[in-house]
């Protein structure tokens, strides 16, 4: 089945030690997506691709960088993860048409000690 | 600022009666509104759309219905299902091809009571 993979689905880290979180998917999709879920909050966007073209969220933090080396693959680099950035990663792609709807993996839950 | 808002949390409803799931947005550019469902330790999932074009759009038990003068959608699920106890999240998003971005509500906690 085509989907999104989350890799891991759960990761923890120490405060201000760098962690890696990755994203593949076999939909085949031009946008790639990340967004940030703390508990009882909406999913907020950090940053997406359209193919290689990255566009950053304005109140995204510097902290959080992101890489896509491939159509498949995308990567959520934390360089020094606080306290706050415990939250659940999620993953999400969509075809580059109108109207579209986004297709998540399962999460990553991060937490920092 | 919160642009989407779902103001229940949560909701109980008996199996078999009608859930109904409420969302109001304030950016009047929006045009393109979504529900998602998650369940625990799963992604959201995609459940219905609705297009500003249009007032209603159904989909087997669920159906979705936008008031755009009062900036409103409601989710109608029935008759509700065991299976349907989960979150349910709005979105939104605007008619900017190539920006498709969403923007979430803070969901619904949906049970159904047996």
């Amino acid at each position: 089945d085509a989907m999104v993979i989350q890799n891991p689905r759960y990761q923890v880290t120490q405060f201000g030690k760098p962690v890696t979180l990755s994203c593949s998917q076999t939909l085949n999709h031009n946008v790639m997506y990340w967004y940030q879920q703390k508990s009882s909050q909406a999913p907020k966007l950090l940053f997406h691709y359209y193919d290689k073209d990255f566009n950053n969220e304005a109140d995204t933090p510097d902290n959080f960088q992101s890489r896509r080396p491939n159509t498949s693959f995308c990567f959520l680099d934390i360089r020094s993860p606080g306290l706050g950035d415990a939250a659940m990663y999620l993953c999400a792609t969509s075809r580059l048409v109108a109207y579209n709807e986004q297709f998540f993996g399962p999460g990553t839950r991060l937490t920092v000690l | 600022d919160q642009q989407v808002k779902q103001n229940s949390p949560s909701l109980s409803v008996q199996e078999g009666r009608i859930s109904i799931l409420n969302c109001d947005y304030t950016n009047s550019m929006f045009d393109y509104f979504l529900w998602y469902k998650k369940y625990p330790a799963e992604g959201p999932t995609f459940l219905i759309s609705i297009s500003s074009i249009k007032d209603k759009n159904e989909d087997g038990r669920f159906t979705v219905f936008l008031n755009k003068s009062a900036k409103h959608l409601s989710l109608h699920i029935v008759p509700s299902q065991p299976g349907d106890s989960a979150v349910y999240f709005c979105a939104a998003s605007t008619a900017n091809f190539g920006n498709e971005k969403l923007t979430f509500g803070t969901g619904t906690r949906l049970t159904i009571i047996p």
